[in-house]
């Protein structure tokens, strides 16, 4: 199993990004995959979930409205787009594969993170 | 602020034992959900430790324990070593939450 994100990025405030997270090793669409931040210093975050079988997602109370996540599913790939950056969304971005069930899940594979820094 | 408190940090001797709590409330842990730990060294991307409660992934060390009784939970590494300086996050379901999933503060651990 392996989780492969894309590229550090650096955008201006105000501005989109999109990070992508390629998997393999595993059945794509059998496993949600979660995003989870880390600013700088600090502890982890939830972003979001999707179910890349049907879609699905759920996002944390402080992205809704600004957070889409998608995924194309022929290229086993989910994605994670952040809009209206601002110096407060610096951070690093994992996605991670859920496993467990409803009411217990935990993350058992995570990719490499991906650095997205935002500066005027 | 995180939902699962945890301390900022701990620390101990090579061969001692440390605990890290991880306390909720009754709409995650107390409501009977599964904690799951995680531990991250310096520089790396978070890795899965104990799963529901005190459950270990193939490959972790039984030095490392978990524990939950009513809406706190507890992370026991025996024996400890050099190479378990790392920063330790418990996660768990909140019913209250959009998403549902939530993860503590985190708790460095230092070897004295």
């Amino acid at each position: 199993v392996q989780l492969l994100q894309s590229g550090a990025e650096m955008r201006k405030p105000g501005a989109s990004v999109k990070v992508s997270c390629r998997a393999s090793g595993y059945a794509f669409k059998g496993y949600y995959i979660q995003w989870v931040r880390q600013t700088p210093g600090q502890g982890l975050e939830l972003v979001g979930w999707i179910n890349p079988n049907s879609g699905g997602t759920s996002y944390a109370q402080r992205f809704q409205g600004r957070v889409t996540m998608t995924r194309d599913s022929s290229i086993n790939t989910a994605y994670m787009e952040l809009r209206g950056l601002t110096s407060d969304d610096t951070a690093v971005y994992y996605c991670a594969r859920e496993e467990g069930h409803s009411g217990s899940v935990y993350l058992d594979y995570w990719g490499q993170g991906t650095l997205v820094s935002v500066s005027a | 602020q995180s939902v699962l408190t945890q301390p900022p940090s701990v620390s101990g001797a090579p061969g001692q034992r440390v605990t890290i709590s991880c306390t909720g409330s009754s709409s995650n842990i107390g409501a009977g959900y599964d904690v799951h730990w995680y531990q991250q060294l310096p520089g790396t991307a978070p890795q899965l430790l104990i799963f529901a409660n005190n459950n270990r992934p193939s490959g972790v060390p039984d030095r490392f324990s978990g524990s939950k009784s009513g809406t706190s939970a507890s992370l026991a590494i025996a024996g400890l070593q050099a190479e378990d300086e790392a920063t330790y996050y418990c996660q768990s379901y909140d019913i209250n939450l959009p998403a549902s999933r939530v993860f503590g503060s985190g708790t460095t651990v230092t070897v004295l």
